[in-house]
C-alpha cells in the first residue's frame, strides 16, 4: 500500500509567480486535503475535496484553488505568490469527508520559499 | 485568542524520564482529538486519536481527554531519543467544516 507522496519535494518562487503542486493519493482514499505550515506553525487547512468538488474550505483567498482528478490525485494553484505564501504545503488524504471520523494521512510535504 | 493553545517549547527531557505534552482548546463542539508526531523534514504521522472523553493507551502512549476542562494531554513512558520530534494536537467537532484545527506544536527534545 503506497502513502501519500508529493512533488516537488521544494521549490523557489519570486513574487507574483504562479506555482503548481501536486499529490498522489494513498490507495483507498477518496478524499485529499491540503494545508499550509508556516516555520513554527501548525498546519492551517486550506482546502478539501471529495469526489472531484471542493466541499471544504479555510480562511484563504481564491487565488489558492485546486483540482482533484478521477484518479483521487491532487493539485494545488497558488497565483500572484507573496511573500507570506512561504511555507511547508502539505496534501492529506482519508477515506471519508469528516477528517474527525477518518483519519488523514500526509505527505512529507512541498516546501515553497518565494522571494 | 487561537481556538487551541499549545507551548511550543522545547522541552527538554533525559532518556527514560516521562513526558507530559498539552494543549488547551475554547470550543466545546470539538469531539475529535488527535496528537500526530512531526519529523524534521517530514509530514504529521498519526499517534494517537480520541473520540470525546477519556483515556486511550497504545505502549508508551497515553491520551486523555478531559473535555469538562477543555483540555488535552498525551504521556510518553521510557522516552527515547526516536521520540525527539514535533508533537501537534489537532481536533475536530461537527462545525468544523471538514477540517482539523491544529495546536503549534510542542519540540520534544529527548536527551541520551
Amino acid at each position: 500500500e503506497t502513502g501519500v507522496t508529493q512533488s516537488p519535494t521544494h521549490l523557489i518562487k519570486t513574487r507574483g509567480q504562479q506555482v503548481t503542486l501536486r499529490c498522489s493519493s494513498q490507495s483507498g482514499h477518496n478524499t485529499v486535503s491540503w494545508y499550509q505550515q508556516a516555520l513554527g506553525q501548525g498546519p492551517q487547512f486550506i482546502f478539501q475535496y471529495y469526489r472531484e468538488e471542493e466541499n471544504g474550505r479555510g480562511n484563504f483567498p481564491p487565488r489558492f484553488s485546486g483540482l482533484q482528478f478521477p484518479n483521487y490525485s491532487s493539485e494545488l494553484n497558488v497565483n500572484a505568490l507573496e511573500l507570506d505564501d512561504s511555507a511547508l504545503y502539505l496534501c492529506a488524504s482519508s477515506r471519508g469527508q469528516d477528517p474527525g471520523a477518518n483519519v488523514l494521512t500526509f505527505g512529507a510535504g512541498s516546501r515553497l520559499t518565494v522571494l | 485568542q487561537k481556538e487551541v493553545e499549545q507551548d511550543p517549547g522545547p522541552l527538554s527531557v533525559p532518556e527514560g524520564a516521562i513526558v507530559s505534552l498539552n494543549c488547551t482548546y475554547s470550543n466545546s463542539a470539538f469531539q475529535y482529538f488527535m496528537w500526530y508526531r512531526q519529523y524534521s523534514r517530514k509530514g504529521p504521522e498519526l499517534l494517537m486519536y480520541t473520540y470525546s472523553s477519556g483515556n486511550k493507551e497504545d505502549g508508551r502512549f497515553t491520551a486523555q481527554v478531559d473535555k469538562s476542562s477543555k483540555y488535552i494531554s498525551l504521556f510518553i513512558r521510557d522516552s527515547q531519543p526516536s521520540d525527539s520530534a514535533t508533537y501537534l494536537c489537532a481536533m475536530s467537532g461537527v462545525d468544523s467544516n471538514y477540517q482539523l484545527i491544529w495546536g503549534a506544536g510542542t519540540k520534544l527534545i529527548i536527551k541520551p
